[in-house]
């Protein structure tokens, strides 16, 4: 079956550190795969996507790689700011579907 | 334009009541996802709709839980004679149309407290 595992939280970091989330995914087919964030009391927002091997989902300076060779989909950020903190879930979605299957989320709390 | 809204936020009830959520997606979307999130667990599938029909409910337990979605007004999923296991959050999505790389609004959710 398609299902995904990403690091265990809370991460804490301080300000302008460099962030790493692991995510690594299960899925026959091609799946697309995705990065959501969650800020404290808002619903989740799409962050950055890839829909085929090697392509690279960026944005608001994150970014994410998609790795057939070593299912993963890992989350980058060279910088991070206070605003940054929130969850964040990575999720796929099969090629042949709709249904997203979501990690667990990992929390992330930058401090000044 | 505003998001997909979802209400209540917070929903608590006793066992054995009954729960309504409600979900109205953003203007324009006709296809309707429920999620439910159980604690220390991702965002698991429920339901898929589109306006008066059910397209998948093969995440939906298969008593208590109902979905519709109907022509004029919110998704409602409806958990009668709830139990302290169906205390989580539950997310609501839309999209104006389906496909693999169709982008998917999430509301704040709704989170349920059985006592």
């Amino acid at each position: 079956g398609n299902s995904v595992t990403q690091m265990e939280g809370p991460v804490t970091l301080s300000e302008e550190a460099f962030l790493t989330i692991n995510c690594t995914y299960t899925a026959t087919g091609y799946p697309s795969l995705f990065w959501y964030v969650q800020y404290p009391g808002e619903g989740l927002q799409l962050l950055l996507k890839a829909t085929k091997a090697d392509d690279k989902g960026s944005n608001k300076g994150f970014e994410a790689t998609y790795r057939k060779e070593t299912t993963s989909f890992h989350l980058e950020k060279g910088s991070v700011q206070v605003s940054d903190s929130a969850v964040y879930f990575c999720a796929l979605r099969p090629h042949s579907g709709y249904a997203l299957n979501f990690g667990k989320g990992t929390s992330l709390l930058v401090t000044p | 334009n505003a998001g997909v809204m979802q209400n209540p936020r917070h929903l608590v009830r006793r066992r054995g009541q009954e729960a309504r959520l409600r979900c109205s997606p953003m203007k324009g979307h006709s296809h309707v996802y429920w999620y439910r999130q159980l604690p220390e667990e991702g965002l698991k599938f429920m339901v898929y709709l589109q306006k008066e029909n059910i397209i998948d409910e093969s995440g939906m337990p298969k008593e208590r839980f109902s979905a519709e979605f109907p022509k004029e007004g919110p998704s409602i999923l409806r958990i009668q004679q709830v139990v302290r296991g169906d205390s989580a959050a539950y997310f609501c999505a839309s999209s104006p149309r389906t496909g693999v790389n169709e982008k998917l609004f999430f509301g704040s959710g709704t989170q349920l407290s059985v006592l």
